[in-house]
């Protein structure tokens, strides 16, 4: 079956501290991919995506991610995270116009 | 519009009853896409619209959940005799296919809550 796979479901860092956040998908052929965020009380906002070319990205906050093709892999990274970096991140593919999203990942940074 | 607007924000309805759930998307997306969010879950797929088609509505729960989408624009979500298990966010987003898929951008969501 198609999926998005986001294998931490809760992370705590304190300020400063460097992230990683694992995606892998299953979808076979040509994928888009896209970090969303969702910070407590507002709506999903892009952070990144990838459509081609450099498989290092880098999106906005500070945030980049690497797409391996031969992983399946989309992994978020940040160097050093702020207490404003708390929030509910989102890892998704678009595969034949249809957005396929992971189950998230709640960061909590401590101040 | 500048953006995905979704009403109401925040609906309360008594379990059995029907409710109608409203997104207006960006203006010139073709695509649109409903979403249900619940509390400790990912977001699950529901229907997506290319135009007033929907080429995919596997994700509906059941046969009480219907959507449409009139004029290319306004699309609307409906539950049919409500149940508990219905309480969840519910997100649209819209995005542009004209020159191949761009992002999904969402909207506030519409927090359903079935008592």
């Amino acid at each position: 079956a198609q999926s998005v796979s986001q294998h931490n479901h809760h992370v705590i860092l304190s300020e400063a501290a460097s992230l990683e956040l694992g995606c892998n998908y299953s979808y076979g052929g040509t994928v888009n991919l896209f970090w969303y965020v969702q910070y407590p009380g507002q709506h999903l906002q892009l952070l990144l995506k990838y459509f081609s070319g450099d498989p290092l990205v880098k999106g906005i906050k500070g945030f980049e991610a690497e797409f391996i093709k031969s992983k399946f892999s989309f992994n978020l990274r940040k160097p050093s995270v702020q207490w404003s970096d708390t929030a509910e991140y989102f890892c998704a593919v678009n595969n034949f116009n249809k957005f396929y999203f992971g189950s998230g990942t709640k960061l909590n940074v401590k101040p | 519009g500048a953006g995905v607007s979704q009403s109401p924000s925040n609906k309360v309805t008594e379990k059995g009853k029907d409710v109608e759930l409203r997104c207006d998307p960006i203006s010139g997306h073709t695509a649109l896409y409903w979403y249900r969010q619940s509390l400790g879950q990912g977001l699950e797929f529901l229907i997506y619209f290319q135009g007033n088609s929907a080429p995919d509505k596997s994700g509906l729960p059941s046969d009480r959940f219907s959507a449409e989408r009139t004029g290319g624009s306004v699309s609307s979500l409906t539950i049919l005799r409500t149940q508990q298990e219905d309480s969840a966010v519910y997100l649209c987003a819209s995005s542009s296919t004209s020159l191949g898929t761009t992002e999904a951008f969402f909207g506030q969501g519409t927090r359903l809550t079935v008592v």
